[in-house]
């Protein structure tokens, strides 16, 4: 079964450093997500994006964050300036067409630490 | 925005016994209430959801009940086995904005064998 993957796992940063983190959504899947965890703390939103473009961003998704398809496959989320609270796990989700596009689809994380 | 809350926050039963797990949200017009479960180190996985023109829904021994009129719905947990031991996270989608989820902080189930 097609699931959606994250890299890397685990990603150690010092604190104003730039971070791009990788996902490689569903291959027929439309819609793609990123929500973050800080720990303890509920999953939270940041984006959807839809048609090579964001379709919804949350207020924790301001300047300090991008994302990008850059090619048929990737889907990345950049934080140029890291700080502390942005430490996190960091979720890719994607989700079909359609019908479908309520159900989303979750790859395994990405932890940031920010030191 | 939507918020959703779970409880309780860690819940143990005995294996064989029922779980049940409740879920508040603040959005009457939310119409869509997914259910993930995740296994320490392992992603979210969507287990059952339902949408807001149902009551109820059931998948073997999981099940999922929604009450529109007090704006809670649970998870049904028959007969639990060890393997059931995870976090699992609720969450509610409103109909309007892009698909957005907003999720439950999580509970923690424990089934002892």
């Amino acid at each position: 079964e097609p699931e959606v993957t994250q890299t890397p796992s685990h990603q150690v940063t010092q604190m104003g450093q730039e971070v791009i983190l990788r996902c490689v959504p569903i291959s027929n899947h439309l819609y793609f997500y990123w929500y973050r965890q800080i720990l303890g703390q509920k999953v939270e939103f940041l984006v959807s994006f839809y048609n090579n473009e964001i379709s919804e961003k949350s207020e924790i998704f301001d300047d300090q964050f991008s994302v990008e398809r850059p090619d048929g496959s990737n889907f990345t989320l950049k934080i140029r300036s890291t700080k502390l609270e942005d430490s996190a796990m960091y979720f890719c989700a994607s989700s079909a067409g359609t019908h479908r596009r309520d159900t989303q689809y979750f790859g395994p994380g990405t932890r940031l630490t920010v030191l | 925005g939507e918020n959703v809350e779970q409880h309780p926050s860690t819940l143990s039963v005995q294996e064989g016994d029922s779980a049940v797990i409740k879920c508040t949200y603040s959005d009457s017009a939310s119409n869509y209430f997914p259910w993930y479960k995740q296994e320490l180190g392992k992603r979210p996985q969507l287990i059952i959801d339902i949408r807001s023109n149902v009551g109820e829904k059931k998948d073997q021994r999981i099940a999922v009940t929604l009450n529109k009129t007090a704006k809670h719905f649970s998870l049904h947990i028959t007969e639990t086995q060890p393997e059931d031991s995870a976090v699992y996270f609720c969450a509610a989608k409103t109909p309007y904005g892009n698909n957005r989820l907003a999720f439950g902080k999580g509970n923690q189930v424990v089934v002892i064998p």
